[in-house]
């Protein structure tokens, strides 16, 4: 069964103060990888998707890359408005989310 | 270009009462996917409907039930409710039928079964 598993729960940073998200995955077969952006009382945002080991993107302060087992979301000098839940989802035959991590950014 | 809409917003149930969730896609998207997120959870894929056939379905009984209709709306029915039925229920729209497309999300209809 397709997993997908995100370090940390929460991290809190300071304004500033540049981190990395972790997003494990097990997947027979996989057609993409996805992150996607949670602000609370709304649906989730996309981001970026991943296709293939090596696979890079960036958009702002974010660069999600792509392993075979992982993919990292770096935040390079976060603001308080990067403050939100990155969810990572694999599609193998069907899209499986992880339970994503709970940023805060303080300024 | 209008985004995906949900409604209502918010429900209150009881066990075992039937409810009906709404959704309009984005504009020139053709494809439905609805999802249950727990508190604390990522999203947990129901099922997908592509010109209104289902096109695949997540582990959910049966009494989770949906239609697309032919402007590409659609509804989520749940059937006797039970407690543990309580979350955010996600419409997501896309073009095409591969899964593997980004993915537009409303905001949620609440749900709280009491």
């Amino acid at each position: 069964e397709d997993q997908v598993t995100q370090s940390p729960e929460a991290l809190r940073l300071q304004e500033g103060e540049s981190s990395s998200l972790n997003c494990s995955y097990t997947v027979s077969g996989l057609r993409g990888l996805f992150w996607y952006r949670q602000d609370p009382g709304k649906g989730p945002e996309f981001l970026f998707t991943l296709y293939s080991a090596g696979e890079e993107k960036e958009k702002e302060r974010l660069k999600a890359t792509l392993t075979k087992k992982e993919s990292f979301l770096h935040i390079t000098a976060p603001k308080p408005e990067d403050s939100a839940t990155y969810l990572c989802a694999v599609y193998g035959n069907k899209l499986v989310f992880g339970a994503g991590t709970i940023l805060r950014v303080k300024s | 270009e209008t985004g995906v809409t949900q409604s209502p917003t918010h429900l209150i149930k009881t066990r075992g009462q039937q409810v009906t969730l709404r959704c309009s896609s984005q504009s020139g998207h053709n494809t439905v996917s609805w999802y249950q997120q727990a508190l604390g959870q990522g999203p947990q894929f129901i099922f997908q409907y592509y010109r209104e056939e289902e096109n695949g379905r997540g582990n959910f009984p049966p009494r989770f039930s949906g239609l697309q209709f032919p402007n590409y709306s659609s509804e989520l029915n749940v059937n006797a409710l039970e407690l543990d039925d309580s979350a955010l229920y996600l419409c997501a729209s896309s073009w095409g039928q591969g899964g593997n497309e980004k993915l537009f999300f409303g905001s949620g209809t609440q749900l709280s079964v009491l």
